[in-house]
């Protein structure tokens, strides 16, 4: 059965500094994504990056990068130069073949000033 | 704005009603999957829909309902409610029925509050 795990309940981290999101995932399909979901205060779930099991090269989009770790089966969230407006609820996904997204429990970021 | 829209935003019903949430996927997506998020369980898929026809169910308790109608809009009927369906109630559509690269991606949400 699918699982992700994120072991980081809460993280804090200086506005400008680069921060690590923790996304662990279990799977026996070789076939499959991971997706990184930003949760603000108002509560839409915001598309942030995609990995496919695939992929030779890590994924970026902007200020995102995901540091796929496929041997680990780690999935891991980067954020570079943290704004304020990063503060949110991080979720990490995953599916395999014809499967509905699997979440994580979720990570609460706050960027400080 | 991820293009997929979803009606009414708030909700405040009170326990034994019957509620209907609306969502409205992007242009030209054909599958719509239904998302409860609660503080206890967290997010958990609750049925799936492409093309009009049901695709795949999850934790959907029976007095739970949805359709996907010819204009690919998706209706979450939910009935005899309890207090413990106060939830994030999300809608999610992606363009293909298949494919674990497709993205989902999420409307705004539809808070239902059960008093």
């Amino acid at each position: 059965a699918q699982k992700i795990t994120q072991t980081q309940p809460g993280m804090f981290v200086q506005e400008k500094e680069a921060v690590t999101l923790d996304c662990t995932y279990d799977t026996s399909d070789p076939s499959y994504g991971l997706f990184w979901y930003k949760q603000p205060s108002s509560g839409e779930m915001i598309f942030l990056i995609y990995q496919g099991s695939y992929d030779q090269q890590n994924a970026t989009e902007g200020r995102y990068s995901l540091n796929f770790q496929k041997a680990r089966k780690s999935a891991n969230l980067v954020i570079s130069a943290s704004q304020l407006g990063d503060s949110a609820m991080y979720f990490c996904a995953m599916r395999d073949g014809n499967t509905p997204l699997v979440f994580g429990k979720g990570t609460r970021l706050s960027v400080i000033a | 704005d991820s293009g997929v829209t979803q009606t009414p935003k708030h909700l405040i019903t009170a326990t034994g009603q019957r509620v209907t949430l609306r969502c409205s996927p992007r242009s030209g997506d054909l599958s719509v999957y239904w998302y409860q998020q609660s503080l206890d369980q967290g997010l958990q898929f609750l049925i799936q829909y492409y093309n009009g026809e049901e695709r795949a169910k999850g934790n959907i308790l029976e007095r739970f309902s949805a359709q996907q109608f010819p204009d690919l809009h998706s209706e979450l009927n939910l009935s005899s409610l309890e207090l413990g369906d106060s939830a994030l109630y999300f809608c999610a559509s992606q363009t293909a029925q298949l494919g674990s690269t497709d993205t989902q991606y999420f409307g705004p949400g539809t808070r239902l509050t059960v008093l």
